[in-house]
C-alpha cells in the first residue's frame, strides 16, 4: 500500500541555521513527490514538487528537495531557515489511483531567535 | 484569481445539528477535493469529484457525511447529525486535472466545533 512517513512530529531550529525535514515514501510505481506549508489558519500550499529529470528540484521561498530513489527519501533543505518558515510542512505522493494525494502526517517547524 | 473560497471559515454547532460547509474551486478546475484534518489522524481526504462527479468517496467517514456538486462552481459537504467527534478542519481543494503532477490549491479551510 502507498503511504508517506515524516518520522519527526516537530523540529526546532535557530533563525539562520539550516534545515532538513524528512520524508520516505511507499509507492509501487514512480511517485510524484510534493512538498507542502501550511501557515496557521491557512490552507496548503505547495512548496515544490519532483515528477522526473533532475533529481534536486527547487522551489518557493529558497527550499529545496532531493529525490533519494535507493532510500525512497524526499527530504526537504533550506539553507538558512527564517522566523517566517515556522509552520507546518506536510510531505504527499501522488496519484494512488485516480487523483487521490496521499500526506505525510506533517512536522512541524518551530525556528527560534 | 480569488483562489478556493470556503464557507464558512468557523462554525460551532450543538451535536443533533445539521452542518453544511462550501466551496467555489477555481475557475476552469475539473477536479475538487475535500479532506479533513486532526491532530489525532492528520490529513484525510474524504471524497473527490472529477468534472462534477464524485470519484471516490471511500474516505467519507460514515453515512452522516454527504457531498455534492451540482456544478462546476460549488460543493457542498454536509454532516447529519453532527457528533463532537467531527470537530476538525475541513479543507477543500482544487486542481486542473492537466496532468498526473498537478498540484492542489487549498481553501483555508472551516474549522468547525461541535459541542
Amino acid at each position: 500500500a502507498q503511504s508517506v512517513t515524516q518520522p519527526d512530529i516537530h523540529i526546532t531550529v535557530s533563525e539562520g541555521a539550516s534545515l532538513e525535514l524528512r520524508c520516505n515514501y511507499s509507492y509501487g510505481a514512480t511517485p510524484y513527490l510534493f512538498w507542502y506549508v501550511q501557515s496557521p489558519g491557512q490552507g496548503l500550499q505547495l512548496l515544490l514538487k519532483y515528477f522526473s529529470g533532475d533529481t534536486l528540484v527547487q522551489g518557493i521561498k529558497g527550499f529545496e528537495a532531493e529525490f533519494k530513489r535507493s532510500q525512497s527519501s524526499f527530504n526537504l533543505r533550506k539553507p538558512s531557515v527564517h522566523w517566517s518558515d515556522a509552520a507546518e510542512y506536510f510531505c504527499a505522493v501522488g496519484p494512488t489511483g485516480g487523483f487521490k494525494t496521499i500526506f505525510g502526517a506533517g512536522t512541524r517547524l518551530f525556528v527560534k531567535a | 484569481d480569488a483562489g478556493v473560497i470556503q464557507s464558512p471559515r468557523h462554525e460551532v454547532t450543538e451535536m443533533g445539528q445539521e452542518v453544511t460547509l462550501r466551496c467555489k474551486p477555481i475557475s476552469g478546475h475539473n477536479s475538487l477535493f475535500w479532506y479533513r484534518q486532526t491532530m489525532m489522524r492528520g490529513l484525510e481526504l474524504l471524497i473527490y469529484f472529477n468534472n462534477n462527479v464524485p470519484i471516490d468517496d471511500s474516505g467519507m467517514p460514515e453515512d452522516r457525511f454527504s457531498a455534492k456538486m451540482p456544478n462546476a462552481s460549488f460543493s457542498t459537504l454536509k454532516i447529519q447529525p453532527s457528533e463532537p467527534r467531527d470537530s476538525a478542519v475541513y479543507f477543500c481543494a482544487s486542481s486542473l486535472e492537466t496532468g498526473w503532477d498537478e498540484k492542489l490549491f487549498f481553501g483555508s479551510g472551516t474549522q468547525l466545533s461541535v459541542l
